[in-house]
């Protein structure tokens, strides 16, 4: 059985530029988060769908966003990236309430 | 409001020895509670989780941790370390039946030492 898959693994970019990070959760999974990891801050949430609605958001700008498509696989945007949104990004899914989350390898994104 | 404190940044045991990582948490309902496992350059892999079953809870790569509910604590242990081991635990917890989101401890790295 697939993980949950990310793409790509390491990304670079400029500041000011905007990114976009994909996640392919487990099969049959429809719940899918996004986390950031810093050095700093640690394991922060960002935001949390299901069946293609956002249901959940984390304290974070307006610059962070997401969609779920239909077949559950799930994309988190940055706009007008800074300096300080270097880090980790994990995407989780998992298939329902009361289940733990599976972690895929998260995107390493750095902005220089 | 939920959250995890997990008590030591850095543990440091010998190989074969008992690996004791603690964490304590508050939740103003019913927790979920789960211990994760971060290798180097990897995300992050689910070693074990209390969802208000049995208190005692085995999970994976012979770990175990007990939910006690009068000291809000949720400790992992291995009886017997291995250098495999080496990596940083999480600890995290959820409320109950709202459990979309996982508040994570600052993170526990274990050293293992030959």
């Amino acid at each position: 059985k697939a993980g949950v898959t990310q793409t790509p693994r390491y990304l670079i970019k400029t500041r000011g530029q905007q990114v976009t990070l994909s996640c392919s959760p487990i099969s049959g999974h429809r719940s899918v988060s996004w986390y950031q990891q810093t050095p700093g801050q640690g394991l922060q949430f960002l935001f949390e769908y299901f069946s293609e609605t956002q249901r959940n958001k984390g304290n974070f700008p307006g610059r962070f966003s997401g969609r779920q498509f239909s077949n559950s696989r799930s994309e988190m945007n940055v706009s007008t990236l800074e300096l300080g949104d270097s880090a980790l990004y994990l995407c989780a899914s998992r298939p329902g309430q009361g289940y733990g989350y599976t972690f895929g390898s998260g995107t390493r994104l750095t902005v220089v | 409001a939920q959250s995890v404190t997990q008590l030591g940044s850095h543990v440091s045991v010998s190989e074969g020895a008992l690996v004791l990582l603690r964490c304590n948490y508050s939740s103003s309902v019913p927790p979920y509670l789960f211990w994760y496992v971060q290798y180097p350059n990897q995300g992050l892999q689910l070693l074990l989780k209390y969802t208000s079953a049995a208190t005692l809870v085995k999970g994976i790569n012979g770990f175990e941790a007990e939910f006690k509910k009068s000291e809000t604590s949720f400790h992992l242990t291995k009886p017997s370390a291995h250098m495999s081991d080496a990596a940083e635990y999480f600890c995290a917890v959820s409320q109950g039946a709202n459990d979309y989101k996982l508040s994570f401890g600052a993170g526990t790295t274990v050293t293992v030492r030959a």
